[in-house]
């Protein structure tokens, strides 16, 4: 069984250029939520995607969107970098959306604005 | 709005001494409660969580209503306990099971 992987593990951009993060979910799992980590902070919740729709949303700046394949897979996007987007972007993958549903996480991607 | 409070930061314990990591949340609905844990170098892993009632590496937690808490106690720390740990809620019941997380304790086992 492969885990959740994500790509790239490190990301360097400048101000208001655009990125693209990329989660591949564990084997068998329909569900994948993004969450941003600061330095020093919890992971925050961005959103989930659940069968290739939108299933929630944190309180993040429309700026901030994403896609899930038919694979399940899911791409995390960010137009118009800010400084403040500097972070550990989590990927966790679940079987399904309800609350009885384990998430498990990626290893995260490293993105630092300049 | 659901929340999830770590009071310490850092929680320095000798080995064989009890751990307790602190956890209080608020929340309106039924909810699910969870404690991840990040060893060093490695991905955020879940430890254990209410539903399951398990105990997972020596490490219980019980869900105290009343006090709106869910403490992470181990009766006797061992070096390999050496971690950053997240307490998190979700909802239970319902739709959408994304994760509230609080701040972390990072917990040092000394020798």
């Amino acid at each position: 069984e492969t885990g959740v992987t994500q790509s790239p593990t490190h990301l360097i951009k400048t101000r208001g250029q655009q990125v693209t993060l990329r989660c591949s979910s564990q084997s068998g799992h329909n569900t994948v939520s993004w969450y941003q980590q600061a330095l020093g902070q919890g992971p925050q919740f961005i959103f989930q995607y659940y069968r290739e729709e939108e299933n929630g949303r944190g309180n993040f700046p429309p700026r901030f969107s994403g896609l899930q394949f038919p694979n399940y897979s899911s791409e995390l996007n960010v137009n118009a970098l800010e400084l403040d987007d500097s972070a550990l972007y989590l990927c966790a993958s679940s079987l399904g959306q309800m609350g009885v549903d384990t998430q498990y996480f990626g290893p995260g991607t490293r993105l630092t604005v300049l | 709005a659901q929340r999830v409070t770590q009071p310490e930061k850092l929680l320095s314990v000798f080995k064989g001494a009890p751990v307790e990591l602190k956890c209080n949340y608020s929340y309106s609905g039924s909810p699910e409660l969870f404690w991840y844990v990040q060893y060093s170098r490695q991905r955020l892993q879940l430890l254990l969580r209410h539903i399951s009632r398990e105990s997972i590496k020596g490490f219980t937690a019980d869900l105290n209503k009343g006090e709106t808490s869910f403490h992470l106690k181990k009766p006797f720390a061992q070096e390999e306990d050496s971690a950053m740990y997240y307490c998190a809620l979700s909802r239970l019941t319902g739709g959408g099971n994304k994760l509230t997380f609080g701040t972390g304790t990072q917990l040092k086992v000394e020798l």
